[in-house]
């Protein structure tokens, strides 16, 4: 199956800071998508096929990447983007999902 | 509007079987698939099946041997069963729709103990 490395595991960052986390796929993928979960919720789809933003999500918000690493960026920290994000492969099965970025603010 | 509500008993005893249903709303079973998919108490997300709108099925490899997913297209219901449960099955278990896993359900919760 395709392991999905996220990291850092765990960040923070300051209003108006940039922020980028990584998603690294043990073999070649062809998209990469997001899901952004907030404590006692359940997922949203965050960013599909590598670089959509889902309905709703902000402008600051980017994805990119190819092959085998990706990435989430947000150009300017909102107190509101604090949550945990999940990357995820639908390339092969098992369809498999990295161990999570949690972003803090500070 | 599209909505997704899992079902399920909330508490199982160890080597026992679970059934969780996901009742669909605002769509149809036979335009969309729908995925299960799992996360255990502060942990990461797993995902455990599919079953497509066709009624075909794709499972978790590691998990496949003791998983079912099934539907009802009259009733707006897919069913996911699994059995020999163990404690490590302990989880928040969700259902999603297919398009990149666009909606999801409320999750219920499986607790797996004596």
């Amino acid at each position: 199956q395709i392991v999905l490395t996220q990291s850092p595991a765990i960040m923070s960052a300051s209003p108006g800071e940039k922020v980028t986390m990584t998603c690294s796929a043990s073999s070649s993928i062809s998209y990469m998508h997001w899901y952004q979960q907030k404590p006692g919720t359940s997922p949203k789809r965050w960013i599909y096929d590598t670089s959509k933003l889902a309905s709703g999500v902000p402008a600051r918000f980017s994805g990119s990447g190819s092959g085998t690493s990706y990435s989430l960026t947000i150009s300017s920290m909102e107190a509101e983007d604090a949550a945990t994000y999940y990357c995820h492969q639908r390339s092969s099965y098992p369809y498999t999902f990295g161990g999570g970025t949690k972003l803090e603010i500070k | 509007q599209v909505q997704l509500k899992e079902s399920g008993p909330g508490l199982v005893a160890p080597s026992q079987s679970l059934s969780i249903t996901c009742t669909v709303s605002g769509f149809s079973l036979t335009s969309y698939g729908v995925h299960w998919v799992r996360q255990p108490p502060g942990k990461g997300l797993e995902w455990l099946g599919v079953i497509w709108a066709g009624g075909s099925t794709n499972y978790n490899s590691a998990l496949m041997s003791r998983l079912s997913i099934s539907k009802d297209n009259s009733k707006s219901q897919v069913f996911l069963k699994m059995n020999s449960l163990q404690t490590d099955d302990t989880a928040m278990y969700y259902c999603a729709r297919e398009k990149y896993f666009d909606y999801w359900g409320q999750g219920t919760t499986l607790t797996v103990s004596s």
